[in-house]
């Protein structure tokens, strides 16, 4: 088991509410980076947070955003939920060099209806 | 274009068989390659990871894979396959260039018959 930790674990909303996703990273990793796991898919890279600044982004719209906190704890927040935002949202911690692995948590799993 | 391609979406296998999963990828620099295996509601665990030098990489749980540049594959093997290795598999790729992030496969969901 990593020690990365996620809440909820579960959550439902209704189509244009808002929502924030948290996570708390392993001890020692200063990134974090978030990934949305569509049903049947392989997860996909929303952003990357480091020392507080988001380090990345993927193909995903302005209203998915994130902070990091001085504690290297981040939050997911999506404005407007659509449907297709139903997901497992999967945060990783990692350190900041390219040759370590990330640690991914159990994911929250959200269903927009 | 950065992608990883996992040919097989399910595969079934009995019980002691051995196991090959496909992976290939499609990368312009030297890859960071990694295997990651998610239980039904659950997050990804990583199974094993290659960075450089000895192309064989052996994981937990017994499994390992080989990377074959020239055939730019990062395949997932185990010699006996135990029932409670059912789950899905992700390949997955670090990029080395930009952010550092993971490009993973679409996954292939393992079933082992008793």
């Amino acid at each position: 088991e990593t020690g990365v930790t996620q809440s909820p674990t579960h959550l439902i909303k209704t189509r244009g509410q808002q929502v924030t996703l948290r996570c708390s990273s392993q001890s020692g990793h200063n990134t974090v980076s978030w990934y949305q796991q569509a049903l049947g898919q392989g997860p996909q890279f929303i952003f990357q947070y480091y020392r507080e600044e988001e380090n990345g982004r993927g193909n995903f719209p302005p209203r998915f955003s994130g902070l990091q906190f001085p504690n290297y704890s981040s939050e997911l927040n999506v404005n407007a939920l659509e449907l297709d935002d139903s997901a497992l949202y999967l945060c990783a911690s990692s350190g900041v060099a390219t040759n370590t692995e990330a640690f991914f948590g159990q994911g929250t799993r959200l269903t927009v209806v | 274009a950065q992608s990883v391609t996992q040919p097989d979406i399910h595969i079934t296998v009995s019980e002691g068989a051995s196991l090959e999963l496909r992976c290939n990828y499609s990368y312009g620099a030297t890859p960071y390659l990694f295997w990651y295996v998610q239980s039904p509601g659950q997050g990804l665990q990583l199974l094993l990871k290659y960075f450089s030098g000895d192309t064989l990489v052996q994981g937990i749980k017994g499994f390992e894979a080989e990377f074959k540049r020239s055939q730019s594959s990062f395949n997932l093997r185990k010699p006996s396959v135990h029932w409670s290795d059912a789950a899905e598999y992700f390949c997955a790729v670090g990029t080395t260039s930009g952010t550092y992030k993971y490009i993973f496969g679409t996954g292939t969901r393992l079933k082992v018959l008793a």
